[in-house]
């Protein structure tokens, strides 16, 4: 699987939006991008994925770049509870073996 | 109700003692996993397991042994326990290998090794 850079962390006020960068800049055709959070003490959740275009759903929206090779989780209103370690994976279709870098640190400010 | 639910949440023992942590899911899901998180909070996959069968060991040592009676159960058991396996454990679980890497993970137990 394509290996991911994210910046080690990262600010917001709260009520702005969050946006949340990352380069995967070998990503292969077949891999998907994944993003996840970790809230302190609690186990890593699921927010979104993609392959090429822009999704969103009721947390986040994911913007991928036209040639792949870097994408964006948006946080449309930051709230306190969105402190948490954000993470960006890419993983091809084929197995489910997800593996975590070092995540973004969001701290969401009042 | 817990989707994905360990036992127990905390777990403190000596060095060269024999521990087991236990998972089950009630999401109906093929696939679980077991992941290890150290101090560095780095989440790295220990095993894989898709019905009941082992999928993926990633260079695991032998004292630790996961089972899996069932496939809505991922047992994890560990021998001679050192002080590098201090951690926090997490259990998770997604639909069929292959087709989503959406996962859903328990709350983690932490084990510390004295």
């Amino acid at each position: 699987d394509a290996k991911t850079t994210q910046p080690p962390s990262m600010d917001c006020a709260e009520g702005r939006a969050a946006n949340l960068p990352c380069n995967h800049s070998t990503i292969s055709g077949n891999e998907y991008v994944y993003w996840y959070r970790q809230i302190h003490s609690q186990g890593p959740q699921y927010i979104i994925h993609g392959l090429k275009n822009n999704e969103t759903n009721e947390m986040a929206s994911l913007i991928i770049t036209e040639d792949r090779k870097s994408s964006t989780l948006i946080l449309p209103h930051a709230t306190l509870r969105d402190t948490a370690v954000y993470y960006c994976i890419v993983r091809a279709t084929a197995g489910n073996m997800l593996t975590f870098g070092g995540g973004t640190r969001l701290m969401v400010k009042p | 109700d817990t989707a994905v639910s360990q036992t127990p949440k905390y777990l403190v023992t000596q060095m060269g003692n024999d521990k087991s942590i236990k998972c089950e899911q009630n999401l109906g899901h093929d696939t679980m996993y077991w992941y290890k998180q150290d101090s560095k909070k780095f989440l790295k996959i220990m095993f894989s397991y898709n019905n009941k069968e082992l999928i993926i060991n990633e260079t695991v040592p032998n004292r630790f042994s996961p089972k899996s009676p069932d496939k809505a159960h991922l047992n994890l058991h560990i021998n001679s326990l050192e002080l590098g396996d201090s951690a926090v454990y997490f259990c998770a679980s997604s639909p069929r290998q292959g087709v989503t890497g959406e996962l859903f993970f328990g709350e983690g137990s932490r084990l510390t090794v004295l």
